[in-house]
């Protein structure tokens, strides 16, 4: 089965700091790659789909690429409310797995 | 837009059935792909398995045998039972779903789905 690999594990920026996650897969799975948010306490959320196209009302700060076996998810401008875990998952084949996540805090 | 609901036992004991519904409104259920998600206290998401409108099942394999997914389509519902539960299988559990896409490689059927739709999860707790 193919695993998915994020890093960091956890990062703390300043507001308005750019962020970056990466979202590694064990074997390539084309675009086929969501990234997901999940804030203390609540239901995760779809942000970004096919690797790069972002979900209707996620804000324009957000952003994904890549392709094959490595992706990033990038945050251009930390705002507060953007502290959350967010996970990578690989969705082109069952089993549908997850990234560990990446906590996102404040600094 | 669709909604999911869903409920089932909150506590049980060690070697008992975990079994939990989802109840899908205000969209086409058999467009759907449905799947189950768990995340224990404190740690990620776990992908558990999947059901599709035709009651074709995928499931994770780290569950072997325990698990079974189905679905009743003239209620609009879908369900999961985990048999033989221990405390490692205290999590929040939640309903998705996504409306596939499909490929077709060298003959075979592949379908892929993103979830966009979420349950409010059920928090499950085994303990003797």
């Amino acid at each position: 089965d193919i695993q998915m690999t994020q890093s960091p594990s956890s990062l703390s920026a300043s507001v308005g700091v750019r962020v970056t996650i990466t979202c590694r897969a064990s074997q390539a799975i084309s675009n086929y790659l969501a990234w997901y948010q999940q804030k203390p306490g609540k239901v995760p959320k779809l942000l970004i789909y096919a690797a790069s196209t972002l979900q209707s009302g996620v804000p324009s700060r957000f952003s994904g690429s890549g392709s094959g076996t490595d992706f990033t998810l990038t945050i251009s401008s930390l705002q507060p409310e953007d502290v959350a875990t967010y996970y990578c998952q690989k969705y082109n084949s069952a089993p549908r797995t997850f990234g560990q996540g990446t906590k996102v805090e404040i600094k | 837009q669709v909604q999911l609901q869903q409920w089932g036992a909150g506590l049980l004991k060690p070697s008992e059935t975990l079994s939990l519904t989802c109840a899908v409104y205000g969209g086409s259920f058999s467009n759907y792909f449905w799947s189950w998600i768990r995340q224990p206290p404190g740690k990620g998401l776990e992908w558990i398995g999947e059901i599709n409108h035709s009651g074709s099942t995928n499931y994770n394999p780290s569950f072997k045998s325990r698990i079974t997914i189905s679905l009743d389509a003239s209620k609009n519902q879908f369900s999961l039972k985990l048999s033989s539960v221990t405390a490692a299988d205290t999590a929040v559990y939640y309903c998705t779903g996504g409306l596939p896409n499909m490929t077709m490689v060298r003959g075979v059927i592949n379908y892929y789905y993103y979830m966009d739709v979420w349950g409010k999860g059920t928090t499950v707790t085994v303990s003797s």
